[in-house]
């Protein structure tokens, strides 16, 4: 079944850690992004690439880092959390069809 | 910021009602699409709308966008519990023609609806 994964659904990490949010997509599809998003707050694109190797900034600055070695794999990277970036983070991908989006589930992020 | 403002922020109403909501947004425009987000879950795609389209239906849902007044709305025809959730409209901006490929986001309108 074509879908997209993140995984950890959860994480509570201590500050100073370093951690790789997963995001991984079956439907080959070549566009990919990384939204943050406050609870009941709108989405705020971080981080998107256009294909393997491929990677730009979003709109909103992030610390974060990505990178995309293989077109079904765009895992992002903190160094060092911090209490700042405690948030939920959506990865989505797309066909550039008129199906739009699909966005996995989201990782929830809690950095004490 | 690319987009406006989505009203209202909150809506409750009865099962069987209709419920209407609005997105104002800033930029030229390539498509306009709404989703809907289920509490503390991912978006999922609703309808897409094309900026040479004046409205669009599906199922339940209608659609219209007015491109003169960078406006859209999203109404959902007699409502059900299960469709309480967080609606978010997001547009795919274009600059001198071409799209950024990129969607930008409203803050979304909470819609609960009672039984």
């Amino acid at each position: 079944e074509a879908d997209i994964y993140q995984t950890p659904r959860y994480l509570v990490i201590g500050t100073g850690k370093k951690i790789t949010l997963e995001c991984s997509q079956t439907m080959g599809h070549d566009k990919m992004y990384w939204y943050q998003q406050d609870p009941g707050m709108e989405l705020h694109l971080i981080h998107y690439s256009y294909g393997v190797n491929s990677t730009e900034k979003g709109d909103l600055s992030s610390e974060s880092t990505v990178s995309r070695i293989r077109t079904e794999h765009f895992p992002l990277t903190l160094e060092s959390a911090r209490p700042s970036h405690t948030s939920q983070y959506l990865c989505a991908s797309s066909d550039q069809g008129s199906n739009g989006y699909t966005f996995g589930s989201g990782t929830r992020l809690t950095v004490v | 910021s690319q987009q406006g403002e989505e009203d209202p922020q909150a809506l409750s109403i009865q099962e069987g009602e209709n419920a209407t909501m609005n997105c104002s947004y800033k930029t030229s425009i390539n498509n306009l699409q709404w989703y809907r987000q289920n509490s503390g879950r991912g978006l999922v795609h609703l309808i897409l709308i094309r900026s040479n389209e004046r409205e669009k239906h599906s199922g339940r849902l209608r659609v219209t966008l007015d491109t003169s007044k960078k406006s859209s709305s999203l109404l959902i025809t007699a409502s059900r519990a299960a469709d309480t959730a967080s609606y978010f409209c997001a547009t795919d901006g274009v600059a001198g023609g071409t799209s950024y490929g990129k969607l930008t986001f409203g803050q979304g309108t909470i819609l609960t609806v009672h039984p």
